[in-house]
């Protein structure tokens, strides 16, 4: 098991352009989610889903968008890069959803937006 | 929304002692907590579940309690290695959500 794979592991964008993070796990998982993750701030959930054709936004949804064609990959759009997007990405899933169902991470993509 | 304060400044402990880590919340109280270990450039990795009904829990070295009256969960490392040091993060559930907290770092120093 690869667990969850997260593409690419550094990107850095100009203000304005757009990018697509991928995210797939081979756990057979129903949850999935984004967070992301700035100096003292701890993980902020973006947007979630609880299987596929099904998604929700989290904390800290705005300038991004989700989809979930399938069970394995849930990617995480940016559209028109803004600086405050710069940032580590974090995408997770769990079997079950919360609150007893451990998350999986994978090793996060760090995103630069100048 | 949930908010959760882990100690906000780094620890640092010579090998061979005990860290104890602080996690904190506020509002609800949830039926569960999760403690995570995220080393640098990597993505946090599940540790210990404790449930609200469930005083303390034990894992190897790690032993994690849970009080819903102070609303506080206490993460213990005994005899601590070099090995240990991380940044450890306490994740409560609500709705759909997990919250975290911002971490502590150990450094455990040889």
């Amino acid at each position: 098991n690869a667990g969850v794979t997260q593409t690419p592991k550094f990107r850095i964008l100009k203000i304005g352009q757009s990018m697509t993070l991928q995210c797939a796990q081979d756990m057979n998982h129903n949850y999935m989610y984004w967070y992301r993750q700035d100096p003292g701030m701890g993980l902020k959930l973006i947007y979630y889903s609880v299987g596929a054709g099904i998604t929700d936004k989290g904390e800290v949804p705005n300038g991004y968008n989700v989809s979930r064609s399938t069970t394995e990959d849930f990617p995480l759009r940016l559209e028109l890069a803004a600086p405050s997007q710069t940032s580590v990405y974090f995408c997770a899933s769990s079997y079950a959803g919360p609150p007893s169902s451990p998350l999986h991470f994978g090793n996060g993509t760090r995103l630069t937006v100048t | 929304s949930q908010k959760i304060e882990q100690n906000s400044e780094a620890l640092n402990i010579q090998e061979g002692k005990t860290a104890t880590l602080t996690c904190n919340y506020t509002n609800y109280s949830p039926a569960y907590l999760q403690w995570y270990r995220q080393d640098p450039g990597r993505g946090p990795v599940f540790l210990l579940l404790i449930r609200e009904n469930e005083k303390e829990k034990r894992k190897e070295r790690l032993k994690v309690t849970f009080d819903t009256t102070l609303k506080q969960s206490l993460f213990h490392i005994t005899a601590s290695q070099p090995a240990d040091s991380a940044t450890y993060l306490c994740a409560l559930a609500g709705g759909n959500q997990f919250y975290f907290g911002t971490g502590t770092s150990l450094t455990v120093i040889p």
